[in-house]
């Protein structure tokens, strides 16, 4: 089986940096995926990591550490826009995605 | 944008009749899936197809049943709707990535309402 962990909300100020954590417990590994979902809208991919170590995309960087079963997120300058529900969500065996249920994120001025 | 486009995207009927989605990607995608996104239970794969006629179960796929006959098209029906399947319905693909691995990438979603 498989269970996937984040908070399910947060609150960060406009220009600050906020870290969204996620544990996972599963039965294979091939990869883990961070999403972000606007409301009303389709998720849209973020960030891949499959081996540990920090991976930086501009503002967004993602963590994996296999051994712990661990991931974050980590948003710096905070945007309006970056208020969304993120998701995150790991593959463990023929191309599916167990999906963690998600952390709220509400960015405040 | 995958080219994957999903219809309706919007659909209310009642409880007892059959429900036919549509996912549409014009990419030549091999992998496609259907999700669920249900308030508190986050995105749950309903079906996955990984070729014309090959399909496969996900955690959630009783009551549901997929067909692919082309490559471009994935259909989920709902045999005889229930008010426990309204939900928002994903489509989505997988894709390579240039870095190495593969991704989903989503439809926009249909919304469906079961009275």
């Amino acid at each position: 089986g498989q269970n996937i962990d984040q908070p399910t909300e947060m609150t960060a100020t406009e220009g600050a940096i906020v870290q969204i954590n996620c544990t996972y417990q599963t039965s294979g590994f091939n990869g883990l995926f961070w999403y972000q979902q606007h409301a009303g809208e389709a998720p849209t991919f973020l960030s891949y990591n499959v081996l540990d170590g920090l991976e930086e995309k501009g503002r967004f960087s993602s963590f994996l550490s296999r051994s712990k079963g661990y991931s974050y997120l980590l948003l710096k300058e905070l945007q309006m826009k970056d208020s969304a529900s993120y998701l995150c969500a790991v593959e463990n065996s023929g191309y599916a995605l167990n999906f963690g249920k998600g952390t709220s994120l509400l960015v405040t001025p | 944008d995958a080219g994957i486009t999903q219809s309706p995207r919007h659909k209310v009927t009642e409880t007892g009749t059959p429900v036919t989605l549509r996912c549409h990607q014009t990419e030549n995608h091999r992998y496609m899936y259907w999700y669920r996104q249900d308030p508190g239970h986050g995105l749950r794969l309903i079906h996955y197809s990984y070729g014309v006629k090959d399909t496969d179960k996900g955690e959630v796929s009783d009551g549901y049943s997929v067909s692919r006959s082309k490559t471009e098209d994935f259909l989920l029906t709902l045999e005889s709707a229930t008010s426990s399947q309204t939900s928002v319905y994903f489509c989505a693909i997988s894709e390579s990535l240039a870095g190495g691995g593969d991704t989903q990438y989503f439809g926009p979603g249909t919304r469906l309402t079961v009275l």
